[in-house]
C-alpha cells in the first residue's frame, strides 16, 4: 500500500535558521503530495501542495518540490520564525485517501 | 465557503462508557468524509472514510465505528471505550474526485 516517510524529529532551530524536513513517498501511480501544519492544540491546516512531478508548492515562505525521480517532497524554509513552531505532516493522496507521515515537531528559539 | 465543525472539542470518559463524536460540513454537497486519530506522540491514522450516505470504509480493525446518516454528517462511535482509545480525533472532508483534504478543529478524548 501507499506510505509516506518523513524525517523524525524533534527539530530545534534558532530564529532565522534554514529549515529542511525530508519526506519520501511510496505509491502506486502518481499521488498528490501535501504538507500540513498543526499548531499547538489545534487541528491540521493545509500548508502547501503539489499535484504532479516538478510542481512546487509554496506558502508563508515554505516551499516543497515534487521530485518524481527521488519520490520526495522535502519541506524547506530559508529563515524560520518562532511562530513556525508546530508539528509538520507530509501526506500523499491516492484514490481519495490521504496517508500521512509520522509528523515532525519543529521548535524555533528566539 | 465551506466549513467543517466537530464536537465536542474535549471530553473525558470512563473505560467502558459509550462515545459519540459528531462532524458536519457546510457549504458543499456529497463530500468525502474522514475520521483520523492522532495518538499521543504518534502520527495520524486514517480510521474511516465515506464517499456517500451509508457508505463507510474501515481502515483498521478497532473498537470504533462510524456512520453517515446524512450527506454532510459523519459520526464516530464506540459502545465501550478502552484506555487505548484516548487521542486526538480529527474529522476531515474533501470534494468528491479532488485530492485536497480539509480538517476540523479536532476532539481531544481522554479515557480514564
Amino acid at each position: 500500500g501507499d506510505s509516506v516517510t518523513q524525517m523524525e524529529g524533534p527539530v530545534t532551530l534558532s530564529e532565522e535558521a534554514f529549515l529542511t524536513i525530508n519526506c519520501t513517498y511510496t505509491a502506486t501511480g502518481y499521488p498528490s503530495l501535501f504538507w500540513y501544519v498543526q499548531y499547538p492544540g489545534e487541528g491540521l491546516q493545509l500548508l502547501l501542495k503539489a499535484t504532479k512531478a516538478d510542481d512546487k508548492g509554496s506558502n508563508k515562505g515554505f516551499e516543497a518540490t515534487y521530485r518524481k525521480e527521488t519520490t520526495s517532497f522535502h519541506l524547506e524554509k530559508g529563515s524560520v520564525q518562532v511562530s513556525d513552531s508546530a508539528v509538520y505532516f507530509c501526506g500523499g493522496t491516492s484514490y481519495g485517501k490521504l496517508t500521512f507521515g509520522q509528523g515532525t515537531i519543529l521548535t524555533v528559539h528566539p | 465557503s465551506q466549513t467543517i465543525h466537530q464536537w465536542p472539542a474535549t471530553l473525558v470518559q470512563p473505560v467502558g462508557s459509550p462515545l459519540s463524536l459528531e462532524c458536519t460540513v457546510e457549504g458543499t454537497s456529497n463530500p468525502n468524509l474522514y475520521w483520523y486519530r492522532q495518538a499521543a506522540g504518534r502520527g495520524l491514522q486514517l480510521l474511516f472514510y465515506s464517499v456517500g450516505i451509508g457508505q463507510i470504509s474501515s481502515e483498521v480493525p478497532q473498537n470504533l465505528s462510524a456512520s453517515r446518516p446524512q450527506d454532510r454528517q459523519f459520526i464516530l462511535s464506540s459502545k465501550k471505550l478502552l484506555l487505548s482509545d484516548s487521542g486526538f480525533y480529527l474529522c476531515a472532508w474533501s470534494v468528491n474526485g479532488r485530492n485536497t483534504i480539509y480538517f476540523g478543529e479536532g476532539s481531544w478524548l481522554t479515557v480514564v
